[in-house]
This record gives structure tokens, C-alpha cells and sequence, in this order.
């Protein structure tokens, strides 16, 4: 099975930075996504990580290092509309195409 | 192109009936996928496509069916629904499997009495 760890809620002040984090413990780990949800709406995709290391997209980067089971997402200069749900989730090797997804980290920006 | 759709968007069901919920991709992406999430919880796998005329089972199947007849539908149907049915459920697509991304549906939210 999998067990995949996120803090359930944060809160953080408009213009500041954050740091939501997952760890996981997998076997056959293939890599990790990141989805933004919002309440009320689907889940949309922000980011995967494969390899070791960071990857950035704009105000949003993601951090993987597959040694520790440990990722993080990082949102820069935060905004209010960046309020949301942000679920980790953890595909496997020949897992026939699951991804399973933990309970996710409720953000509250404030101003 | 609308992506992928589900319907009904909400319904309130009694205990006991039969009801199937739709889901439509226009994507011709082989992988399709059912999650219910419950409220503060994350995603959980319900049952699994990873391509036309193949069906698998998620990490929560029991009192759900689902079948794929096409690349495009994936419907799944509560043979008898319960009240710890109640949920939103969400229909998403990827284009292979496991490592690509996954675009999910607007979402279903059922009650059941």
C-alpha cells in the first residue's frame, strides 16, 4: 500500500511565501503530482516531479527527493485567489495506472 | 473541444435505487478514472480504465460497477445506493496511465437518503 502525509490546513498572509509538504512511502515509486483545488471545483494540475531536485513554473515551484520520500510545493508572492485545496499524489510503476492521492492541504491566504 | 464532461452536476437519490453517472472526454485519452471525495478528504480511486473495453479496480469498489465500451464514456452506476454513497464524484482522463496528467470532470455531488 501507500501512505502519503500532508499538513491538513495553513494559513499564510498575502505576498508571502509558503511551503505545503508530502511525504510518502511507496514502493515501486515512479513520481509525484501536485493539483490545485479549489472549493467547489475540480482538481487541476500544477506540477510533476520524476527526477531528484526542483522544478520551477512561475510563482509555483515543486521539490522532490526521491531518497527521502519527501516533496514539497513552494507558492511565491501569494495571492488570494491562491486560497485552495493542494493535494499530493503518488503514481507507482506498473500500478496500472493509478495515482493515489493524499487528503490534501487546505491554504488560507489572508490579506 | 469541451474536454470532459459529467452529468448530472447533482442529484438526490433514495436508498435503493439505481443511478449511473455519465462521463464524456473528447480528448481521446486511453486512461479514464472514478474518485469520490468526501468532504475534508482527499481523492479516492473508485474503478479504473486504461483503455476501451478494460475495466479495474480502486482502492474503494464495493457497491459500484463501471463500464468502458468506448474511448470516450465511462459511465458508473450504484446498483442499490446507500447513504454512505454520499459524496462528489469526479470522472478524469489521462492520456496513457499512471504518469501523465489527469483532467478531471466538473464533478457529480450525490446524496443519497
Amino acid at each position: 500500500g501507500q501512505n502519503i502525509d500532508q499538513p491538513t490546513e495553513m494559513t499564510a498572509t498575502e505576498g508571502a511565501i509558503v511551503q505545503i509538504n508530502c511525504t510518502y512511502q511507496t514502493s515501486g515509486f515512479n513520481g509525484l503530482f501536485w493539483y490545485q483545488q479549489h472549493a467547489g471545483e475540480a482538481p487541476t494540475f500544477l506540477s510533476y516531479n520524476v527526477l531528484d531536485g526542483l522544478e520551477e513554473k512561475g510563482r509555483f515551484s515543486s521539490f522532490l527527493s526521491r531518497s527521502k520520500g519527501y516533496s514539497y510545493l513552494l507558492l511565491k508572492e501569494l495571492q488570494m485567489k491562491d486560497s485552495a485545496s493542494y493535494l499530493c499524489a503518488v503514481s507507482q510503476r506498473g500500478n496500472a495506472g493509478k495515482s493515489t492521492f493524499g487528503d490534501g492541504t487546505t491554504l488560507t491566504v489572508k490579506p | 473541444i469541451a474536454g470532459i464532461t459529467q452529468a448530472p452536476t447533482s442529484q438526490i437519490l433514495a436508498a435503493g435505487r439505481r443511478m449511473t453517472l455519465r462521463c464524456t472526454q473528447d480528448m481521446r485519452h486511453n486512461a479514464m478514472y472514478w474518485y469520490r471525495q468526501d468532504l475534508g478528504l482527499g481523492l479516492r480511486l473508485i474503478h479504473y480504465s486504461n483503455t476501451a473495453g478494460t475495466t479495474g479496480k480502486g482502492e474503494v469498489p464495493d457497491g459500484y460497477s463501471v463500464s468502458r465500451a468506448n474511448t470516450d464514456d465511462f459511465p458508473l452506476t450504484l446498483a442499490s445506493a446507500v447513504p454512505s454513497q454520499t459524496s462528489v464524484y469526479f470522472c478524469a482522463s489521462s492520456e496513457e496511465g499512471s504518469t501523465d496528467t489527469q483532467y478531471f470532470g466538473p464533478g457529480t455531488r450525490l446524496t443519497v437518503l
